[in-house]
């Protein structure tokens, strides 16, 4: 049972914009940095988002991330049909010591 | 290119014993930590556990601690996750990741290897 809450689905049309939220707590993102993996179906995960806002090098700037207190946000901005995929936050958990997953979003592109 | 290649899937029988394979490749093997993601049939990611193959400190999961073993072997830029015992439970897909900075993020993935453990 993941730490970090996601809702399970999210969608829009083409264009649209659409965000996925991340709650945790201050033993989690309260305390560290947030990270954004992206999961096509059938496929490996990949890094979306890094150190709450950050862009590795061929991300589309379509994808932007924040972080406030104990919750974090993923937006997608002019989605596309490829960005129909599973979204999950991340961050590492002191009281827990482990690296935590969020429980996942399903975006669908209508 | 930098990237890291798993062993192939497996099929397995409850009670055997299991090693998967990660090698990495175009970069610095020793100097990046390599963690290990299970994801069930239809579920999520969770994070099993972590190794430095520079000098093979690793940290586990609680929630895996003494089900599987990670080590590393950095002659051949090779991290491994093993079982001595599989069970049913154990049927899943497992990722290997490179841990990039001191901020947990894991920037190259293995393409996964899928274990099936079924009578």
């Amino acid at each position: 049972q993941s730490v970090l809450t996601q809702p399970p689905s999210a969608s829009g049309t083409p264009g649209q914009r659409v965000t996925i939220s991340c709650s945790g707590s201050s033993s989690n993102i309260g305390s560290n940095t947030v990270n954004w993996y992206q999961q096509l179906p059938g496929t490996a995960p990949k890094l979306l988002i890094y150190s709450n806002n950050q862009r590795p090098s061929g991300v589309p700037d379509r994808f932007s991330g924040s972080k406030s207190g104990t919750s974090a946000s993923l937006a997608i901005s002019g989605l596309q049909s490829e960005d129909e995929a599973d979204y999950y936050c991340a961050a590492w958990d002191d009281s827990l010591n482990v690296y935590v997953f969020g429980t996942g979003t399903k975006v669908t592109v209508l | 290119e930098v990237q890291l290649v798993q062993s192939g899937a497996e099929v397995k029988k409850p009670g055997e014993s299991l090693k998967i394979s990660c090698k990495g490749s175009g970069y610095s093997f020793t100097s990046y930590w390599i963690g290990w993601v299970r994801q069930m049939p239809g579920k999520g990611l969770e994070w099993m556990g972590i190794i430095y193959p520079g000098d093979s400190d690793t940290r586990y999961s609680p929630s895996f601690q003494g089900q599987v073993t990670i080590s590393a072997d950095k002659s051949i830029s090779t991290a491994y996750l093993q079982w001595s015992s599989l069970k049913a439970s154990d049927t899943a897909m497992y990722y290997c990741a490179r841990r990039v900075g001191d901020q947990n993020a894991f920037d190259i993935w293995g393409q996964g290897t899928m274990v099936t453990v079924s009578s």
